[in-house]
């Protein structure tokens, strides 16, 4: 099992602050997601990365944007946050399947 | 519109008796299929995963049973226990998703003493 972790788990923010949500796992996984979920939705994946350098946008559609400078950490990044972004944010890794960190809640005001 | 669909919302099961969760897909491409269970403010925690070339998998008291040709899977789980109460993501990927997982809006399930 990975250990994938996830700062900070809740934020509460005021509209057009800029957020970066931190994602780090420890087990040297390539692949990484960011998946988006609303309450009694499905996850939405909205970012994947392949490895260092690699970054490709998900189903869904996101204002936001990811790096992945280095194999352990995939940070996600909103410029100017709205109460539309209002969300649970999960971040997983893969080896033979996808282990997810705790979330993120974040609530924009 | 939802590859992945998982019609009940919510289920409830006496502690003891079986839990039968069911999940419908319908892209044919899809070749792997997994059930995650998630509790509130926690990430998904993988339970059980199931591919297209078997019909059935077992672990302890979670199994999962595929039918193809219905395209459709449900996961048991026996005997329920209370602490089994949570939400249950039925997930799934194959070619038709590049290899990224596709989930369902998931079955809350409560497990009562």
């Amino acid at each position: 099992e990975a250990d994938i972790y996830q700062t900070p788990r809740y934020l509460v923010i005021g509209t057009g602050k800029k957020i970066t949500l931190e994602c780090s796992q420890t087990m040297g996984h390539d692949k990484m997601y960011w998946y988006q979920q609303d309450p009694g939705m499905e996850l939405h994946l909205i970012h994947y990365s392949y490895g260092v350098n690699s970054t490709e946008k998900g189903d869904l559609s996101s204002e936001s944007t990811v790096s992945r400078i280095r194999t352990e950490h995939f940070p996600l990044t909103l410029e100017s946050a709205r109460p539309s972004h209002t969300s649970q944010y999960l971040c997983a890794s893969e080896s033979d399947t996808q282990y997810f960190g705790p979330g993120t809640r974040l609530t924009v005001l | 519109d939802q590859q992945v669909k998982q019609n009940s919302p919510s289920l409830s099961v006496q502690e003891g008796r079986i839990s039968i969760l069911n999940c419908d897909y319908t892209n044919s491409m899809f070749d792997y299929f997994l059930w995650y269970k998630k509790y509130p403010a926690e990430g998904p925690t993988f339970l059980i995963s199931i591919s297209s070339i078997k019909d059935k998998n077992e672990d302890g008291r979670f199994t999962v049973f595929l039918n193809k040709s219905a395209k459709h899977l449900s996961l048991h789980i026996v005997p329920s226990q209370p602490g089994d109460s949570a939400v249950y993501f039925c997930a799934a990927s194959g070619v038709g998703s590049q290899g990224n997982l596709i989930f369902g809006k998931g079955t809350k399930l409560s497990v009562k003493p």
